[in-house]
């Protein structure tokens, strides 16, 4: 079965220092792949997707993820992070043929003022 | 933000009890997705609709059934609730799948914070 894994599941940051977060999955076929926020007591929106072409994908809000098919990963990345990423991230992977989206089980970022 | 309204918001209820939980979009989507959400275990996936009478079942749809009769609303129903279906439910809808020819990302609505006694 498809599986994703997202290794760190706390994040503790300053602000201004840089952000990244490590997702891999398991499906070797050809994939959709989607970052989500979630801010507290809010839904999950959507920060970038990538389904083809250049594999450094830009998103909002300052985020950008790469796509390495040979390591099968999509890692997010922010520059410089602000108190208001303070939120859980997800990584999702939607598989081909398929309707349906894997999450990873999130990692929760905390940005200290 | 798309138009998805969870109904309710917040519900507690008892062991054994039938709940039903509502999802209502006004984007005309074709398909609708329900996920329960634990700390640790991201989101899964309960059960999906990819149009009107069609369903199909995700990872975790034991205990759970949904029915879709209108385009607008897809229902999840847990016949006799458990402690264990304690969690946050979320509804999602997409204009078309998430699979490779189907490019389109899911979008959720609030949440309904499910408390089982």
């Amino acid at each position: 079965a498809q599986s994703v894994s997202q290794h760190n599941h706390h994040v503790i940051l300053s602000e201004a220092a840089s952000l990244e977060l490590g997702c891999n999955y398991s499906y070797g076929g050809t994939v959709n792949l989607f970052w989500y926020v979630q801010y507290p007591g809010q839904h999950l929106q959507l920060l970038l997707k990538y389904f083809s072409g250049d594999p450094l994908v830009k998103g909002i809000k300052g985020f950008e993820a790469e796509f390495i098919k040979s390591k099968f990963s999509f890692n997010l990345r922010k520059p410089s992070v602000q108190w208001s990423d303070t939120a859980e991230y997800f990584c999702a992977v939607g598989k081909a043929a398929g309707n349906k989206l894997t999450f990873g089980g999130g990692t929760r970022v905390l940005v200290k003022p | 933000d798309a138009g998805i309204t969870q109904s309710p918001r917040h519900k507690v209820t008892e062991t054994g009890t039938p709940v039903t939980l509502r999802c209502h979009q006004t984007e005309n989507h074709r398909y609708m997705y329900w996920y329960r959400q634990d700390p640790g275990h991201g989101l899964r996936l309960i059960h999906y609709s990819y149009g009107v009478k069609d369903t199909d079942k995700g990872e975790v749809s034991d205990g759970y059934s949904v029915s879709r009769s209108k385009t607008e609303d897809f229902l999840l129903t847990l016949e006799s609730a458990t402690s264990s279906q304690t969690s946050v439910y979320f509804c999602a809808i997409s204009e078309s799948g998430s699979g490779l020819n189907s490019n389109q990302p899911q979008h959720f609505g609030d949440g309904t914070r499910l408390s089982i006694l």
